[in-house]
């Protein structure tokens, strides 16, 4: 299987940028998706990313290095509606093509 | 309406009861999963099922049943509950480019 690891907690200020790091084992790597989620709330999909760089999307952006097992996801010019925990997931083609997500990162967002 | 629900959105049982949770998805999607998520251990898999009548365990399947007559619907089945399987419950569905997208949950409370 695959381990996948994010810090638990960050907090940041409005208007500022931060940076949500996740590190996963390489073996049957497949693509890694990010996902948010508010409290009380189900995830949503925010991305997908199965080649290596940077993919870039208004405000947030989402980098893959396959080779180092790294992935983070930007958030610049933060709103206080961006708290929120921020779920990694890591899809494993030794496993069906299945994911398996991370502990999540609860990002509070300060005025 | 287009999506994926599940019912109940709030369950509350007591130990030994037979408690199905209900998953309804209307975009025809293959891939269904079942995931239980609770503080400290993320979303972990429970079940899955690439297709009506199939159906494979996932991660922590042991305790529950699952079953896939119908490719819109994925039941699942706590046998005998426990009160280790106070949880939040979701269902997910898998779109394009293995996307998955989750229902609103379901919270359940075993006494």
């Amino acid at each position: 299987g695959q381990n996948i690891d994010q810090p638990t907690e960050m907090t940041a200020t409005e208007g500022a940028i931060v940076q949500i790091n996740c590190t996963y084992q390489t073996s049957g790597f497949n693509g890694l998706f990010w996902y948010q989620q508010h409290a009380g709330e189900a995830p949503t999909f925010l991305s997908y990313n199965v080649l290596d760089g940077l993919e870039e999307k208004g405000r947030f952006s989402s980098f893959l290095s396959r080779s180092k097992g790294y992935s983070y996801r930007l958030l610049k010019e933060l709103q206080m509606k961006d708290s929120a925990s921020y779920l990694c997931a890591g899809m494993n083609n030794n496993a069906g093509n299945m994911l398996t997500f991370g502990g999540g990162t609860r990002l509070m967002v300060k005025p | 309406d287009a999506g994926i629900t599940q019912s109940p959105r709030y369950k509350i049982t007591e130990t030994g009861r037979q408690v199905t949770l209900m998953c309804h998805q209307t975009w025809s999607h293959s891939y269904m999963f079942w995931y239980r998520q609770d503080l400290g251990h993320g979303l972990r898999l429970i079940y899955y099922s690439a297709a009506a009548d199939i159906t494979d365990k996932g991660e922590v399947p042991d305790g529950y049943v699952v079953s896939r007559s119908k490719t819109e619907n994925f039941p699942l089945t706590l046998e005998s509950a426990t009160r280790s399987q106070t949880s939040v419950y979701f269902c997910a569905s898998m779109g394009a480019e293995e996307t998955q997208y989750f229902g609103p949950g379901t919270r359940l409370l075993v006494l």
